[in-house]
């Protein structure tokens, strides 16, 4: 099993759509939470950075973290056609990972007009 | 401008074949990372180096090699030993082990 699980996709929603991304993982020592968004052929390039359990605003975007569930989610609200990419949520903390991060595998979303 | 350079954007290796990948930083980060993603698997960690002249391997170091005799500089090396090295190659920096990670543009290599 992998330490880190993300919803699969794709996933395709009309413009103005709200989008829900989601991770579960297995670690109980992460405690850094990030999203990463990737156009393709392209770096991924950091959205969101999460301390620890609760919610982070901003602008479009809300990041969620429930360390106690494992879980952690990215909304995005009134989605945009230039939403459309994959989005990778990535984890570190903890001794064993020390220096590293955990990447999911990615969920591609496209935002249509 | 700060950031991450990596260099060439696409390489075409033969059978047989070592090509280096160049990837350099001027955002003055300690740590420097290299990853591989290939279709629907993510990004898996090949070698990281958290200081200079130190680096350590992560899940994947087999069939290549690193470098790390400057700060800013963190070549990678896939050797003919890597039997399946297509892919795209990410090169990332953070300020410290325990910062966010900054990545490069990439750089996508092919087997002729």
């Amino acid at each position: 099993q992998k330490e880190v699980e993300q919803d699969p996709g794709p996933l395709s929603v009309p413009e103005g759509a709200i989008v829900s991304l989601n991770c579960t993982y297995s670690n109980s020592a992460f405690q850094y939470f990030m999203w990463y968004r990737q156009y393709s052929r392209k770096g991924p390039e950091l959205l969101m950075y999460t301390y620890s359990s609760g919610n982070k605003e901003d602008g479009r975007f809300t990041a969620q973290v429930d360390k106690s569930s494992k879980y952690i989610s990215l909304f995005i609200r009134d989605s945009q056609p230039s939403d459309s990419a994959t989005y990778l949520c990535a984890m570190s903390g903890g001794d064993t990972n020390a220096g590293k991060s955990t990447f999911g595998d990615g969920t591609t979303l496209t935002v249509k007009p | 401008d700060g950031g991450i350079t990596q260099s060439p954007k696409y390489l075409f290796r033969k059978e047989g074949q070592n090509v280096t990948l160049s990837c350099e930083q001027n955002l003055n980060h300690d740590a420097m990372y290299w990853y591989r993603q290939d279709p629907g698997q993510g990004l898996r960690l090949i070698y990281y180096s958290q200081i200079v002249n130190d680096f350590q391997k992560g899940d994947i170091a087999e069939g290549y090699s690193v470098s790390r005799e400057k700060k800013e500089s963190f070549p990678l090396t896939v050797t003919s030993a890597q039997k399946n090295p297509t892919a795209f190659y990410l090169c990332a920096s953070s300020r410290d082990r325990a910062s966010t990670q900054y990545f490069g543009p990439g750089t996508r290599l092919l087997v002729l």
